[in-house]
């Protein structure tokens, strides 16, 4: 595909419930990121992939938040015993490699409201 | 730790330049960015400076880079209602390349 892609674009879900959400980077790129974004806040790192491993997990915000990634593939975040904090939303961006000069480019990310 | 400040809003009439400001307090940051973001569109890149740099323009965007004050701005020249948006300013954080964001400036254009 030409960018990153994010499933489901929207998610309700009861307090309590897990959810998992799935980014597809750009194809090549070996750099994947996850944000969040809470309504009127700006983007907070969540972590970061090189691959398929997970160098920099230092922005999950606590350990009901988990993400794994297939290979140079997609990946899935999953949010266990989701609270109404964790209403945001969750925005993957993927680069060619990774480091600070590379360009991140960015999904339409996934909208979660926990009710 | 880092952190980077923007101004809330912004106002201006149509056809003027607009000036978005922030600052940023990783003296180590080597690339700074400027993202564009629509209603209920994703982040769209506008722009980045590297830190060796003191501006660098691109049609109607200016963007200028002060080191000793880590001060960045962008200017939006002949700025039109299509430019009304959320602007973020972000500073690429260590080898890792994670952005560290500020927490947006909401450009009103008034026709």
């Amino acid at each position: 595909g030409a960018g990153v892609s994010q499933s489901p674009s929207n998610k309700v879900t009861e307090k309590g419930k897990d959810v998992e959400l799935r980014c597809d980077p750009i194809s090549g790129h070996t750099a994947l990121y996850w944000y969040r974004q809470r309504l009127g806040q700006g983007l907070e790192f969540l972590i970061y992939f090189q691959g398929n491993s997970a160098p920099d997990k230092s922005g999950l915000p606590s350990d009901r938040f988990s993400a794994e990634r297939t290979g140079e593939s997609v990946s899935t975040l999953t949010i266990q015993r989701t609270q109404q904090e964790d209403s945001a939303v969750y925005l993957c961006a993927s680069s060619l490699l990774a480091g600070r000069q590379e360009t991140q480019y960015f999904g339409p990310g996934t909208r979660l409201l926990v009710l | 730790g880092e952190d980077v400040e923007q101004s809330l809003f912004l106002s201006v009439r149509e056809g003027d330049s607009s000036v978005i400001n922030c600052t940023y307090t990783d003296s180590s940051s080597t690339y700074l960015y400027w993202y564009k973001q629509e209603p209920g569109a994703g982040l769209q890149l506008l722009t980045y400076i590297f830190s060796n740099m003191d501006m660098k323009q691109d049609q109607r965007l200016t963007v200028l880079l002060n080191k000793k004050d880590k001060h960045l701005s962008l200017r939006i020249a002949d700025t039109q209602t299509g430019d009304s948006a959320i602007y973020f300013c972000a500073e690429g954080s260590g080898n890792t390349g994670k952005l560290i964001f500020g927490q947006g400036t909401t450009l009103q254009v008034k026709p």
